[in-house]
């Protein structure tokens, strides 16, 4: 099946810095890509719909000025916090979907990265 | 927007019972709806889907059922086993590329 990798699995920083996450899709081309948050315990919240070559759609409440997504390749995107602060800390999860083997429009999760603003 | 609601959120059954989960949604243009199941700390695992042209898909053990006219769709898991312990998100899209809005999830627990 189609495979989506995050990098990094777990990231710790000071409080004003900025962290960068990676989603790759590594055997296919994900031409819609998604990052969610989730926080212990309750569901997943979608931050930001983000298409190859465009700008990112936010959803309401997200500023779009702390959470940078990029999506430059169809196989890349990334997710910057940028000046990050402790309630930032959270499970940050992608998900990808495109022409993958077997369904052309299922989506496919990112192992997720633990951030830990100190 | 979308809306998903889904009951219980926790739901205790003894090994070997069946489980049933029940959602419901807002849109009525959403024709896909997924079941995930989240272990903790790991990724959502997609364990079955239904679209909207189907009344009910069976794989195994898990069943799904929708009912459009009512906006609610259920999973069921019979025989169930101390593995199947997690938490299971419903969800809804739209279209194919959309984004697809989660419910609040039911925490499974399985006693042996």
């Amino acid at each position: 099946g189609a495979v989506v990798s995050q990098h990094p699995s777990r990231v710790i920083c000071k409080s004003g810095t900025s962290v960068k996450i990676e989603c790759r899709s590594l055997d296919f081309q994900a031409t819609t890509m998604f990052w969610y948050r989730q926080f212990p315990k309750k569901s997943l919240m979608l931050m930001a719909t983000s298409n190859e070559g465009s700008k990112a759609t936010y959803e309401q409440g997200v500023e779009k000025d702390k959470f940078l997504i990029n999506h430059a390749s169809l196989t890349l995107s990334t997710l910057t916090v940028t000046s990050a602060h402790p309630e930032d800390s959270s499970f940050y999860i992608c998900s990808a979907t495109g022409l993958a083997e077997g369904s052309a429009d299922t989506q496919y999760f990112g192992p997720g990265t633990r951030l830990t603003v100190l | 927007g979308e809306n998903v609601e889904q009951h219980p959120s926790t739901l205790s059954v003894q090994e070997g019972d069946s489980a049933v989960i029940k959602c419901t949604y807002s849109d009525s243009a959403s024709n896909y709806f997924p079941w995930y199941k989240q272990e903790l700390g790991k990724r959502p695992q997609l364990i079955i889907d239904i679209r909207s042209n189907v009344g009910e898909k069976k794989d195994q053990r898990i069943a799904v059922t929708l009912n459009k006219t009512a906006k609610h769709f259920s999973l069921h898991i019979t025989e169930t086993q101390p593995e199947d312990s997690a938490v299971y998100f419903c969800a809804a899209r739209k279209t194919s590329y959309d984004k697809v809005i989660f419910g609040p999830g039911t925490s499974l627990s399985v006693i042996p």
